[in-house]
């Protein structure tokens, strides 16, 4: 069975440092993997999705296979990427998605 | 942009009592889910439904119901609330692709049990 994992429940990192996310995951076959975020009191929506290799507001994600890993990275962080982060991969026929247990980022001024 | 609507905010019920969670999209979508989303959990797939009158178990079905009668709402049915079900419910859709598509989230329902 498929499942995506998030070590961190919390992290905090002072603004301009640096910022990974930690997402592995676990599937038999071709994953298709996302970030979607959450900011306060809005809601959950996309931010990145691998098959795209795109940077969307300073944060990247690459696939590992071997590592069976796709960590969310910025060099620098803002403090309005403050927010809740989920990892989630696409399986079976219907492409639903899993969902990790989320990490609360706060970028501290 | 795409529009999801979910029809309460906020709902306070006593266990034992049915309890509808309304939602609704605007943009044609033939793919509409039901997660609910718990601290520490993330959010867990409860059902989902490809298409109008069709709907298929997520992970977590037991104590709950869907139905979908038209294509732009999809209902999720408690039909004895329990103290466990008290959550967030985030309904969600997307259109049908070749790919896993984008998924539009309402603003969801939050739900208290007593």
């Amino acid at each position: 069975a498929q499942r995506v994992t998030q070590p961190e429940k919390l992290l905090s990192v002072f603004k301009g440092a640096p910022v990974e996310l930690k997402c592995n995951y676990s599937y038999s076959g071709s994953p298709e993997l996302f970030w979607y975020v959450q900011y306060s009191r809005q809601r959950l929506q996309l931010l990145l999705r691998h098959i795209s290799r795109e940077s969307i507001k300073g944060f990247t994600a690459d696939l590992n296979k071997g590592e069976t890993s796709f960590h969310l990275k910025k060099p620098f962080a803002q403090e309005e990427d403050s927010a809740m982060y989920y990892c989630a991969l696409s399986s079976g026929s219907a492409r639903q998605l899993t969902f990790g247990s989320g990490t609360q980022l706060t970028v501290l001024p | 942009d795409v529009k999801v609507t979910q029809s309460s905010r906020y709902l306070v019920k006593r266990t034992g009592e049915k309890v509808f969670l309304e939602c609704v999209q605007d943009m044609d979508h033939e793919n509409m889910f039901w997660y609910r989303q718990d601290p520490g959990l993330g959010l867990r797939l409860i059902y989902f439904s490809y298409d109008v009158k069709m709907k298929e178990k997520g992970d977590i079905p037991e104590g709950y119901s869907v139905s979908r009668e038209k294509k732009e709402r999809f209902s999720l049915i408690l039909e004895s609330a329990s103290t466990n079900q008290t959550s967030m419910y985030l309904c969600a859709s997307r259109i049908e692709l070749g790919v896993t598509g984008e998924l539009f989230f309402g603003e969801g329902s939050r739900l208290t049990v007593l």
